[in-house]
């Protein structure tokens, strides 16, 4: 059972660059979140989803766009990267009634440069 | 976005050491998690709780929620090395499906 995975763990990117952060989960869990995680900021909501083909922003938004084609699947893309965006993102899931667990990834660490 | 408070936001201890760290929040929520981050990994969930005034014990961890479901508490005794982490409170927000979290408490325990 993999649970949550999240591909690269680590990526360097150029300012101005476009990328996908992939996130898959195997629990088929409804709900799907991306959070960015900086020093001193604890985790804030990106984007978040409640089923295929439902997402809505979370807290800071701004330069990430989601999709969710499948249960399974939430990418998030960067569409134009800036520095930033240097963090370490996670990825998570869980089902959608009451008060479940969020089940997390490693988590990808970016670096704009 | 309902803020989540927690206090410290460092703590440096000795191993057998006792502390508690909180979460505080103007909001009233229908219950709150705690979880743990280890470095280079994610946050894992410890515990839920969701009645006020409930009190769960994990081990050497003892959550509180307050009365109010406005604010809580974790006490851990005796702390261990392996206690060392980011501590992070959560709570769902008023859409009811995402989660918001404090910035967290990061615990040391040195042996």
């Amino acid at each position: 059972n993999a649970g949550v995975t999240q591909t690269p763990k680590f990526q360097v990117l150029k300012t101005g660059q476009s990328m996908t952060l992939q996130c898959a989960q195997d629990m088929n869990h409804e709900y799907m979140s991306w959070y960015r995680q900086d020093p001193g900021m604890g985790l804030r909501l990106i984007h978040y989803s409640v089923g295929a083909g439902i997402t809505d922003q979370g807290e800071v938004p701004n330069g990430y766009n989601v999709s969710r084609s499948t249960t399974e699947d939430f990418p998030l893309r960067l569409l134009s990267a800036a520095p930033s965006q240097t963090s370490v993102y996670f990825c998570a899931s869980s089902f959608l009634q009451g008060n479940t667990e969020a089940f997390f990834g490693q988590g990808t660490r970016l670096t704009v440069v | 976005t309902q803020l989540l408070e927690q206090s410290p936001q460092f703590l440096s201890i000795q191993e057998g050491e006792n502390l508690t760290v909180y979460c505080n929040s103007s909001s009233v929520f229908s219950s709150l998690q705690w979880y743990r981050q280890e470095p280079g990994e994610g946050p894992v969930l410890l515990v839920t709780v969701v009645t006020g005034g409930e009190v769960k014990k994990l081990k050497r961890l003892t959550f509180q929620f307050g009365d109010a479901r406005k604010d809580s508490s974790l006490h851990i005794t005796a702390a261990q090395p392996g206690d060392t982490g980011l501590y992070l409170c959560a709570a769902t927000t008023s859409s009811g499906y995402a989660l918001n979290f404090g910035k967290g408490t990061s615990l040391l325990v040195t042996p």
